[in-house]
């Protein structure tokens, strides 16, 4: 089946440690996104990529850092100059012609110790 | 500045009866429109979306909602409610020249009542 899977589900991390979360899709989607969601708003953009090799600051990218060595894969990682990091991660993709809409994979709930 | 507004935090309706979540949408031109479904620690689910013609959209799971450029809403609708609706749903603009600027709104719980 093809989707969208993001590990782990869970992660614990002490202050000022780097964190990376894992973001794979199978849809053949050429872009990639990554938001962080915080109870009571709505979602916010960390970073997204439209091709291989490159990618974008979202409106709130301060303290985060991606790649994109490979269509599958948007790896975000979450660093220890992220003041507030404590959140729910969501990673999406979408064809180049996005207007079908975002799929979304089932997120990653970040605990900053 | 472009923003959504979903006013509705929080609303809880009987199993059966019908919903309407409100959205209202703050742009120049006639944005890209979305609705999405939030299931509790899940990622968010397509629901339907607009772009253009017919002004009422239909969905997935009987969802449906309707585009009014006069008082810049996208409500989405069901007319009969099942308990496995409970969830949080999130009406999403974008602009039509970058997926990028699609901007979420802060969402709306929906309860059902038994």
């Amino acid at each position: 089946d093809g989707g969208i899977t993001q590990s782990p589900k869970y992660l614990f991390r002490k202050e000022g440690q780097n964190v990376t979360l894992s973001c794979e899709q199978n849809l053949n989607h050429d872009a990639m996104y990554w938001y962080r969601q915080d109870p009571g708003q709505g979602l916010r953009l960390i970073y997204y990529s439209q091709i291989v090799n490159d990618f974008q600051k979202g409106d709130i990218a301060e303290g985060y850092s991606v790649s994109r060595e490979k269509k599958e894969s948007f790896p975000l990682t979450v660093t220890s100059a992220q003041k507030n990091p404590t959140a729910f991660y969501l990673c999406a993709s979408s064809m180049g012609d996005w207007e079908q809409g975002q799929f979304f994979g089932p997120g990653t709930r970040l605990t900053v110790l | 500045a472009q923003s959504v507004t979903q006013p509705d935090i929080h609303i809880t309706v009987s199993e059966g009866a019908s919903l309407e979540l409100r959205c209202n949408y703050s742009y120049g031109a006639t944005p890209y429109l979305f609705w999405y479904v939030q299931s509790p620690g899940q990622g968010l689910q397509l629901l339907l979306k607009y772009f253009s013609g017919d002004t009422l959209v239909q969905g997935i799971k009987g969802f449906e909602a309707e585009f009014k450029r006069s008082q810049s809403s996208f409500n989405l609708r069901k007319p009969s409610v099942h308990w496995s609706d409970a969830a949080e749903y999130f009406c999403a603009v974008a602009l039509y020249s970058s997926a990028s600027k699609i901007i979420f709104g802060s969402g709306t719980r929906l309860s059902i009542r038994p």
